[in-house]
């Protein structure tokens, strides 16, 4: 079973389009994250829930939307698609234990083309 | 696959060796660290951790050293193994739950 999924692997898709990605934990972690990667290979975090509750929200256009509709899954919605949104999106999740995160695990990420 | 342009410090290393990628932090609040490994197509792929509290821990094969008097972080491979060429990424923690990315390393193992 894989531990972080994400769906779909590869998604091409024409600007102006809305378009989801989702992702499930089968991990029992209570916080879940969006990381985008860039042609650079560079890693960003965009988001996090913690237990359903947005705790981390980074300077990401408001195209962009997450919900977490319960702790095991975290998707993520574009709204009027650019072409600087081509990256590679990849979910993650973590467990918190006496305030600590442990356990922080990658999905193998969605590759997103905007045409 | 990997973009056109892309150029990433590239570590060379002779299979059965050992590899040091070293990695330099920015934020002296950060107090924890994690190395990951990726390779092509796939998701960073968790190798060791240390925390603020520790300046060394081993696994199978890889040790991390932290040395934050000046905010540097090293992953030691022993005995470099084909499987061992990805890209490795340090990361830091400067707040609860987010992780800052290095630029990645590339490890070229050569037979």
């Amino acid at each position: 079973d894989t531990a972080v999924s994400q769906t779909p692997k590869y998604l091409v898709t024409q600007m102006g389009n809305d378009k989801s990605i989702k992702c499930e934990q089968n991990l029992g972690h209570d916080t879940m994250y969006w990381y985008k990667q860039d042609s650079k290979k560079f890693l960003k975090i965009m988001f996090s829930y913690n237990n359903k509750e947005l705790i981390i929200n980074e300077t990401v256009p408001n195209r962009f939307s997450p919900k977490s509709p319960d702790k095991a899954h975290l998707n993520l919605h574009i709204n009027s698609l650019e072409l600087g949104d081509s990256a590679v999106y990849f979910c993650a999740s973590s467990q918190t234990r006496g305030g600590l995160v442990y356990g922080y695990t990658f999905g193998s990420g969605t590759r997103l083309t905007v045409v | 696959g990997e973009s056109v342009g892309l150029h990433l410090p590239t570590l060379s290393v002779q299979e059965g060796d050992n590899s040091i990628i070293n990695c330099a932090y920015s934020n002296s609040a950060s107090d924890y660290f994690i190395w990951y490994k990726q390779e092509s197509g796939k998701g960073p792929q968790f190798i060791i951790d240390i925390r603020s509290n520790m300046d060394k821990r081993q696994g199978q094969r890889v040790t991390v050293l932290l040395n934050k008097t000046v905010k540097h972080l090293s992953l030691q491979i022993a005995a470099t193994q084909p499987g061992d060429s990805a890209v490795y990424f340090c990361a830091e923690s400067p707040s609860w739950g987010k992780l800052q990315f290095g630029a990645g390393t590339q490890v070229v193992v050569t037979p």
